[in-house]
């Protein structure tokens, strides 16, 4: 399977600042996608990052807080922008490979904290 | 109702017993079906899929009933390593590759 990595592992931030959080893949994949994880909860996913154009979000998520870029098969980023306590969470990167249908493999996640 | 349902546990139990989890699902366009693993600080990480005619992983036994809309995990001859999360993971047909996660089992193995 694909081997992902993710910057950074973990960060703490204060309130009103951004991060962005790097996924990349060590081989193309179709798809990659964006989850968040709350303390003690499932996967929620953000976002599908779309290679040269928009991401499409899910409900509840919007550009302008968590803008995604992806620029090629292998590389994608998430922004989460003005942060606040309630974005504390585990940000995780999850890739679909070529020779897959349906089956995702996550990146190791980002742990942020927000003071 | 959450479309994927699963017992939160946590289920103890001691090394070597048989522990089986359940799953429901609410949508019937659901085609596809997993079991991944998550330990504890670390990310998911797929277990196994789920067929229509069950299959088998050395210790790990998965079933799919789809007139019920539930799916089975069973795990024989616990070890301690498996003691994680185990989350039941649904792709509905025409919702791309998007993947449903239930709230996750906790299993814990004792010695």
């Amino acid at each position: 399977s694909a081997v992902i990595s993710q910057k950074p592992s973990r960060d703490i931030c204060q309130r009103g600042t951004s991060l962005t959080i790097q996924c990349q893949v060590d081989s193309q994949v179709t798809m990659m996608f964006w989850y968040r994880q709350q303390p003690g909860q499932s996967l929620t996913l953000i976002a599908t990052a779309n290679q040269g154009s928009e991401a499409t979000y899910e409900s509840g998520f919007v550009i302008d807080k968590f803008p995604i870029s992806r620029p090629n098969l292998t590389f994608s980023t998430l922004t989460v922008s003005n942060l606040s306590p309630e974005d504390s969470s585990i940000y995780l990167c999850s890739v679909v490979p070529r020779d897959k249908l349906y089956e995702q493999y996550f990146g190791p996640g980002t742990r942020l904290t927000v003071t | 109702r959450k479309e994927v349902e699963q017992d939160p546990g946590p289920f103890n139990v001691p090394e070597g017993a048989t522990v089986a989890f359940n799953c429901t699902y609410s949508n019937s366009a659901s085609q596809s079906f997993f079991w991944y693993r998550q330990d504890c600080r670390k990310e998911p990480k797929l277990l196994m899929s789920v067929y229509s005619s069950g299959n088998e992983d050395g210790r790990f036994t998965a079933q799919l009933n789809r007139a019920s809309q539930y799916i089975s995990l069973l795990i024989r001859d616990s070890k301690l390593s498996d003691s994680a999360t185990y989350l039941c993971v649904v792709n509905i047909r025409n919702a791309g590759n998007m993947l449903t996660f239930g709230g996750g089992t906790r299993l814990m193995v004792k010695p």
